[in-house]
């Protein structure tokens, strides 16, 4: 079964902080990983995306980076905002594969 | 540009019955695909359709049944209602061949409530 794992199941961070969410997947035949954030009563939205060709990818706050050996990536949020508060989940496919996601983080950020 | 609208936002089922969800997806796009996602999960893989075909499927039952038309537009149904098929259904859209450049616009979703 293709899954991906992902923890923290919650997570509490001080405004400025660093927010890190680890990810790990079992289908070496993945080859594009993506993270969505998700608000109350929202759809998920991608925020940010890698391919296992690169080992780090940054976008403004977000990080994200991918060992492939170890079959595992995470997204780091530097300078965590209240705002950023909102459920996070990483997902992978491959070629034109529906997205598997992970269960989901929530983060927290506290004033 | 609107994005991937579903209708409607909520609803409520008595177990048994039947419902359809319906999805626009983002102009430009021309893959629909369903997922549901129960209370503090993550969002599970129903199926994806593209040029009005089922082209994936999850592991859900037959009582899952879609449907996309020509302008790309697509709907879910489900049959023989149970209370474990309370949950949000989120639809995303994408670009068939630039899914994982672009990556997949999802919906809000519709809040599917069986009682």
């Amino acid at each position: 079964q293709q899954q991906v794992k992902q923890s923290p199941q919650s997570l509490i961070v001080q405004k400025g902080g660093i927010s890190i969410i680890n990810c790990a997947y079992e289908n070496t035949a993945f080859d594009y990983f993506p993270w969505y954030q998700q608000f109350p009563g929202k759809g998920p939205a991608l925020l940010i995306a890698i391919r296992p060709d690169v080992s780090e990818k940054k976008e403004g706050r977000f990080t994200i980076s991918f060992n492939k050996s170890a079959k595992q990536f995470s997204l780091h949020i530097m300078d965590s905002q209240p705002g950023d508060s909102a459920t996070y989940f990483c997902a992978a496919n491959t070629g034109r594969r529906a997205l598997t996601f992970g269960s989901g983080t929530r983060l927290q950020v506290q004033p | 540009d609107a994005g991937v609208t579903q209708s409607p936002t909520h609803l409520i089922k008595t177990r048994g019955q039947q419902v359809t969800l319906r999805c626009s997806p983002k102009s430009g796009h021309d893959t629909v695909s369903w997922y549901q996602q129960a209370l503090g999960q993550g969002p599970q893989f129903i199926f994806q359709y593209y040029e009005e075909e089922e082209r994936q499927r999850g592991n859900f039952p037959d009582r899952f049944s879609g449907h996309q038309f020509p302008n790309y537009s697509s709907e879910l149904n489900v049959n023989a209602l149970l209370l474990g098929d309370s949950a949000l259904y989120l639809c995303a859209s994408s670009l068939r061949d630039r899914a994982f450049v672009d990556g997949y616009t999802f919906g809000s979703g519709t809040r599917l409530t069986v009682v």
